[in-house]
Order: structure tokens, then C-alpha cells, then sequence
């Protein structure tokens, strides 16, 4: 089956810098890889996937890049802010029916 | 729109009861899952339910049954509760088959003792 590793797993940043969270996967028939945060107390929520026909997309302070040759991707978040800190999880699916591998999930602190 | 609702949201159990969470969806998605988080080891699949009437073991299926009730609603249950099984449980929705968004709950937060 499908394994997908993330790193680091806690990450600290100062207001305004930015940060990168890295993930790999092992399964090449995987074809999309969604992120989700988790706020304290919440459900994840989805912030930004990408297809595996895509290299890069954006959405205002966050970006996603995919590397299907070397099997990883990224997420990007750029000018972070305080309400940024939460759980990042990457994802990683494809094939048949749907049964979405997660990352071990990576903990955001930005600092004010 | 409530979108993913779970009960109970706080559960403490003994070792050897037994319980039910209770998820329901309002989106009409077609599939629905259980997963269970803790520490450092993500979000894990214990079922799964790709459409009414059908559902599988994902990759932590040990000590729960799970049912597809009707397509919005999908039950967990732990028949004889142990201490490994101390976690937070996820419900979530999907549209269906096609790889997609998937919708969370609010999360269950069940300890056992």
C-alpha cells in the first residue's frame, strides 16, 4: 500500500517568514495529494491539493509543489501569520477507490 | 449546512464496555470513513464505505464494526473496549469514488480505563 512520510514534524517560524513542509510517497500510481491543517479542537479542513498533471498551484500565501519523478511534494506558506499554527497533514491517493494515505502531520508554530 | 456531525463528542469507557459513535452527513456524498489520530502517527483509516450498502476494512480495522445505516449515516462501534483504543475519531464524507475533497467531523475524543 501507499506510505507517505512528512517532515519535520514541529516546525517554529517567525511572524512574516516562511515556511515548508516536505512530504514523500511511495506508491507511483498516486495521481493527488491534498493538504489539510488541523486547528486545536477541529476536524482537518482541506487548504490546497494539486494533481499529479500539475507541477505547482497557488492560492494567495500557499503553494503546493509536486515532483512525480522523485515522489515528493510541498507546501509553501509564505508571509505566515499567528492564526497559520495549527497541524499541516499532507495526503496521498490514487487508483480504484478512494482511500486517502495521511502524513504523520507536522505542527506549525508562528511566532509573533 | 452542518456538513459532518459525530456523537458523542467526549466518551470515558472501561475496559470491556462497549459503544457507538454515531456520524451523519447532510452534503449527500456518497462515501464515508472512520479514522482514528493519535500521537505521531496521523490519521488512520479503520473503515470505510464507498457507497451504501457496501463497507471495508481500511488499515486499523481490529476491534470495530462498522454501519452503512442509510447513505447519511455511518456508525462505529467498539464491541469490548481496551486501552489501545483510547484516541481521538474522526468521521468524515466524500463525494464518492473519485479521488476528492474529504470532509471531516468535529472529532470524538474516546479514553478508556
Amino acid at each position: 500500500g501507499e506510505n507517505v512520510e512528512q517532515h519535520p514534524s514541529t516546525l517554529s517560524v517567525q511572524e512574516g517568514d516562511s515556511a515548508v513542509i516536505k512530504c514523500t510517497y511511495s506508491d507511483s500510481a498516486s495521481n493527488y495529494f491534498p493538504w489539510y491543517k488541523q486547528e486545536l479542537g477541529k476536524g482537518p479542513q482541506l487548504i490546497i491539493d494539486i494533481r499529479s498533471n500539475v507541477g505547482e498551484k497557488k492560492d494567495q500565501r500557499i503553494a503546493v509543489t509536486l515532483n512525480k519523478t522523485a515522489k515528493h511534494f510541498s507546501l509553501h506558506i509564505t508571509e505566515t501569520q499567528p492564526e497559520d499554527s495549527a497541524v499541516y497533514f499532507c495526503a496521498a491517493s490514487g487508483g480504484g477507490y478512494q482511500k486517502v494515505t495521511f502524513g504523520t502531520g507536522t505542527k506549525l508554530q508562528v511566532i509573533p | 449546512n452542518a456538513g459532518v456531525t459525530q456523537t458523542p463528542k467526549f466518551q470515558v469507557l472501561k475496559t470491556g464496555q462497549s459503544m457507538t459513535l454515531q456520524c451523519a452527513q447532510d452534503m449527500n456524498h456518497n462515501s464515508m470513513y472512520w479514522y482514528r489520530q493519535d500521537p505521531g502517527m496521523g490519521l488512520r483509516l479503520i473503515y470505510y464505505s464507498a457507497s451504501e450498502g457496501t463497507t471495508d476494512k481500511g488499515e486499523v480495522p481490529n476491534g470495530y464494526n462498522v454501519s452503512r445505516l442509510n447513505k447519511r449515516e455511518f456508525s462505529l462501534r467498539l464491541e469490548s473496549a481496551a486501552p489501545s483504543q483510547t484516541s481521538v475519531y474522526f468521521c468524515a464524507s466524500s463525494v464518492g469514488q473519485v479521488v476528492n475533497t474529504i470532509y471531516f467531523g468535529e472529532g470524538s475524543w474516546l479514553t478508556v480505563v
